[in-house]
């Protein structure tokens, strides 16, 4: 079974605070996402990332950065945290045929911004 | 308007029922169809995937998809309690995939 691990169930931070919000799969894909999931709204494409070193911007990448040095780990950055970042942040890889090869989530990060 | 819409709910029925639900969408360049299920404080899980029109079955499940009316549906037999969570369809083109809202499921025993 692919396993996506996000290491932070619930993160509460303060405005201004660079946060980090690490994620790593187990199953070699090459392929790599992150969401934020907002009531009403579903989950939106913030980053995605191809290959190691690799990234392309999503439909919502403004105030987030993303560093993928290893295949297995993807990490999202929050340069300078708001409080309307405040969401439930989810993970996702697949292999690199993306047309025949569903997503994969991790069990999200409920992240706060006070 | 959204590319991909989905009636959020929630939608509550009696165990045993038919359960439909639905989303439609307005981009023709979409190619495959997913449906995921997602429980509270979990992440989505995939419950069937589909490319072609038609219908496509996996046990009490049943996944529909009508490109020429640009509507997908998934139908839920013999609904149990366990079946209470979130539906997100999800469509994709290119290397992307786009979600609809969400539609919250409460089967009731």
């Amino acid at each position: 079974d692919v396993k996506v691990t996000q290491s932070s169930r619930y993160l509460v931070k303060r405005t201004g605070e660079k946060v980090f919000l690490e994620c790593v799969q187990d199953m070699d894909h090459e392929n790599m996402f992150w969401y934020r999931q907002d009531p009403g709204l579903g989950l939106r494409l913030i980053y995605f990332s191809y290959d190691v070193k690799m990234k392309e911007k999503g439909d919502i990448p403004e105030g987030y950065s993303v560093s993928r040095e290893k295949k297995e780990r993807f990490s999202l950055i929050l340069e300078s945290a708001s409080t309307n970042q405040t969401s439930m942040y989810l993970c996702a890889s697949s292999p690199i045929k993306i047309g025949n090869q569903p997503q994969h989530f991790g069990d999200g990060t409920r992240l706060s911004i006070l | 308007q959204k590319e991909v819409e989905q009636d959020p709910g929630p939608l509550s029925v009696p165990e045993g029922a038919i359960v439909s639900l639905n989303c439609t969408y307005s981009n023709s360049a979409f190619q495959y169809f997913m449906w995921y299920r997602q429980y509270s404080r979990k992440g989505p899980e995939l419950l069937m995937y589909t490319y072609s029109s038609g219908n496509k079955e996996d046990g009490r499940f049943t996944a529909q998809v009508d490109k020429s009316s640009k509507y997908i549906s998934l139908f839920i037999r013999d609904s149990q309690p366990s079946d209470s969570a979130t539906y997100l369809c999800a469509m994709e083109y290119g290397n992307k995939l786009v979600f609809g809202a969400g539609t919250i499921l409460r089967v009731k025993s």
